[in-house]
């Protein structure tokens, strides 16, 4: 997990708030996606970008759910007017060249909707 | 059914004890599988990635795949209570940008 910056660690939001997740990748990646792990249930896939592309946002919610990479800065995750079931542990991953046997997450943030 | 199967837990054994943790797949394609180690409120570790069939050993631990029948297993030789933790498979076809796909993942405690 070294190496992967993921912050604010947690997160409370008030139902309607907006709540932004940002995501530095390891030394050298230039390959991140976006996971998503509720209460009880596995990683599910969100997005994958690359710098200032977004190459799969098949997981991504249709509404409210948005991602960028942009050339500088970090990656952001943001999450529009925020219901409770956005309520969940969201990681970040990096990888040097996108393939799977280098994928490398980070500590996640934990987002709780009130 | 789900593309990835993952042997429901809760699992808990003695120290020293070895340990088997499984998946199924359903998705031909898959090519690379890992094996992800995580502990509580933290992020997914790798622990484990083989590339199609065969077996790979890595210290306590060896992955195994068997494409034939879709199936995956980590296996834990002499566990220990530092073990303890949620394993997670996953799963991506071959290719640059793949996405990975996880299985639920399965709780391991080790008793001392």
């Amino acid at each position: 997990n070294a190496g992967v910056m993921q912050n604010p660690r947690h997160l409370v939001r008030r139902r309607g708030q907006e709540a932004r997740l940002r995501c530095s990748p390891m030394k050298g990646h230039s390959h991140v996606y976006w996971y998503r792990q509720l209460p009880e249930e596995g990683l599910k896939f969100m997005v994958y970008l690359q710098k200032e592309n977004i190459i799969d946002e098949s997981g991504m919610p249709k509404e409210r759910f948005s991602a960028e990479f942009p050339k500088e800065g970090p990656s952001i995750l943001r999450i529009q007017q925020v219901v409770r079931g956005d309520s969940a542990a969201y990681f970040c991953a990096s990888s040097p060249q996108g393939m799977g046997n280098t994928i490398y997450f980070g500590e996640g943030s934990w987002l709780t909707v009130v | 059914q789900k593309e990835v199967e993952q042997d429901p837990g809760p699992l808990s054994v003695p120290e020293g004890a070895i340990v088997s943790l499984n998946c199924t797949y359903s998705n031909s394609a898959f090519q690379y599988f890992m094996w992800y180690r995580q502990y509580s409120r933290k992020g997914p570790e790798l622990l484990m990635y083989t590339y199609s069939s065969g077996n790979k050993e890595d210290g306590r631990f060896t992955a195994q795949v068997d494409k034939s029948s879709k199936y995956i297993s980590l296996f834990i030789r002499d566990s220990q209570p530092s073990d303890s933790a949620t394993y997670l498979c996953a799963m991506t076809a071959t290719g640059a940008n793949s996405k990975l796909t996880f299985g639920k993942g399965i709780t391991l405690s080790v008793r001392p």
